[in-house]
């Protein structure tokens, strides 16, 4: 069984720029979850779709970040302008529910210079 | 002000030492999770604890939830190199499964 895929692995941006990130989970998850990790800072949820409906967004840091689940398989994380903030890690998890593992993508890793 | 606080944040040891490494809230969490974390990797799951006073062993590697469920520790004993790598505590703060983390243990064992 193929494990979380995301893409790009690493990511190097100028300030205002556009970026998208790309998060393919486990087949047949339902539960698919955005987290990120900034430079010094723990990893933090930034938000949860159940098939291709937002479940909570609450973490999302601010409308420069944008998220989207079409048809309820693979995920985006649009970030448009990146800022020198947004630099860090982007983890993407699935889950199939009730109980069972959480697993982890290896992360995109963005650079906004 | 992070909701789990893990200590210490780094440790250097020698192969074959054992170490403890905790997790502390001061709220109560209905279960807590320990994860691994090596370069370039996302984090993997090592052990879910649920009831307050639990402990699980995996190999060498023993966890304890607190009997308030407000902490957890990770005992290894006999640390080998391959043990290299963040550990990472989390729990979930809401319904939806998401989950808080800790900022992580960095585990550097030497041969």
């Amino acid at each position: 069984e193929a494990g979380v895929t995301q893409f790009p692995s690493h990511s190097v941006i100028e300030k205002g720029q556009t970026v998208t990130l790309r998060c393919d989970p486990i087949s047949g998850h339902d539960n698919l979850y955005w987290y990120r990790r900034v430079m010094g800072k723990e990893i933090k949820f930034l938000l949860h779709f159940v098939k291709e409906s937002k479940q909570d967004e609450s973490g999302m840091p601010n409308n420069r970040f944008l998220a989207e689940r079409t048809g309820g398989t693979y995920s985006t994380l649009k970030v448009q302008p990146a800022e020198l903030e947004d630099s860090g890690v982007y983890f993407c998890a699935s889950y199939r529910g009730s109980g069972n593992t959480i697993y982890f993508g290896e992360g995109s890793w963005l650079t906004v210079v | 002000t992070q909701l789990l606080e893990q200590s210490p944040q780094f440790l250097s040891i020698q192969e074959g030492e054992n170490l403890t490494v905790y997790c502390n809230s001061s709220s109560v969490f209905s279960s807590l999770q320990w994860y691994r974390q090596e370069p370039g990797e996302g984090p993997v799951l090592l052990v879910t604890v649920v009831t307050g006073g639990e402990v699980k062993k995996l190999k060498r590697l023993t966890f304890q939830f607190g009997d308030a469920r407000k902490d957890s520790s990770l005992h290894i004993t006999a640390a080998q190199p391959g043990d290299t790598g963040l550990y990472l505590c989390a729990g979930p703060f809401n319904a939806g499964n998401m989950l808080t983390f800790g900022g992580g243990t960095r585990l550097m064992v030497k041969p």
